[in-house]
């Protein structure tokens, strides 16, 4: 079974404007990590947000915020005011509790995101 | 701001060769791990090291594969004899020893891109 599933290949939105990028995970841990990662052309990993399986709050980071539903078993990314260079791939991953080993990060497929003018 | 830095950051082998790929974690923290992207693909767990051992690895990671700390700061992952579906973007990850923080986003490098031809 997917621990991660992003079921959104790809996306587009217009500059300025506010996008959702949906993530559900699966896990059985009580204790586990969500977290968001960009990844522009170039390839490297940007860390974006993350939120604890714990945390009363959604997380805030800047434009980037997470919808964090735990009954739901989903943490979507939302990204407002929309820029240019937002247009990158972007990937939910979960790292579960130290019951499964080191920390891990287990990954979703990544949802193309591109911002038009 | 510490970084992780990965050399070299593309590098082309013929098939059956040894490659080494080096990274160098940022210098307080205790895990570390590599990960791979296939182009186009989900990054996926290869290895975990801690305290100078493999803590955990995935099915990818096979005998052709081994890593190393060999003078206490490089953490190398060498592959003994590449086969084309080796090519891939290979990414070192580290971790803080705040194993307890579920908080601590792994810091990647900029990822080295290995092609097999």
């Amino acid at each position: 079974a997917q621990k991660i599933t992003q079921t959104q290949p790809g996306m587009f939105v217009q500059e300025k404007e506010a996008v959702t990028l949906d993530c559900t995970y699966d896990t059985s841990d009580p204790s586990y990590g969500l977290f968001w990662y960009k990844q522009p052309s170039s390839g490297e990993m940007i860390f974006l947000i993350y939120q604890g399986s714990y945390d009363q709050q959604n997380a805030t980071e800047g434009r980037y915020s997470l919808n964090f539903q735990k009954a739901r078993k989903s943490a979507n990314l939302v990204i407002s005011a929309s820029q240019l260079g937002d247009s990158a791939m972007y990937f939910c991953a979960m790292r579960e509790g130290r019951s499964t080993g080191f920390q891990k990060l287990v990954f979703g497929t990544g949802t193309r995101l591109l911002v038009s003018p | 701001e510490p970084e992780v830095t990965q050399t070299p950051s593309h590098q082309v082998t013929q098939m059956g060769q040894e490659v080494i790929l080096r990274c160098v974690p940022i210098s307080n923290h205790l895990y570390f791990y590599w990960y791979r992207q296939i182009l186009g693909q989900k990054v996926e767990f290869l290895v975990s090291f801690y305290n100078n051992e493999i803590s955990e690895k995935s099915e990818i990671f096979d005998d052709q594969f081994s890593v190393e700390r060999p003078d206490g700061s490089n953490f190398t992952l060498k592959i003994r004899s590449t086969k084309l579906e080796d090519s891939a973007m290979y990414f070192c990850a580290s971790l803080t020893g705040e194993v307890s923080g579920m908080n601590t986003e792994a810091f990647f490098g900029q990822g080295t891109r290995l092609t097999v031809v």
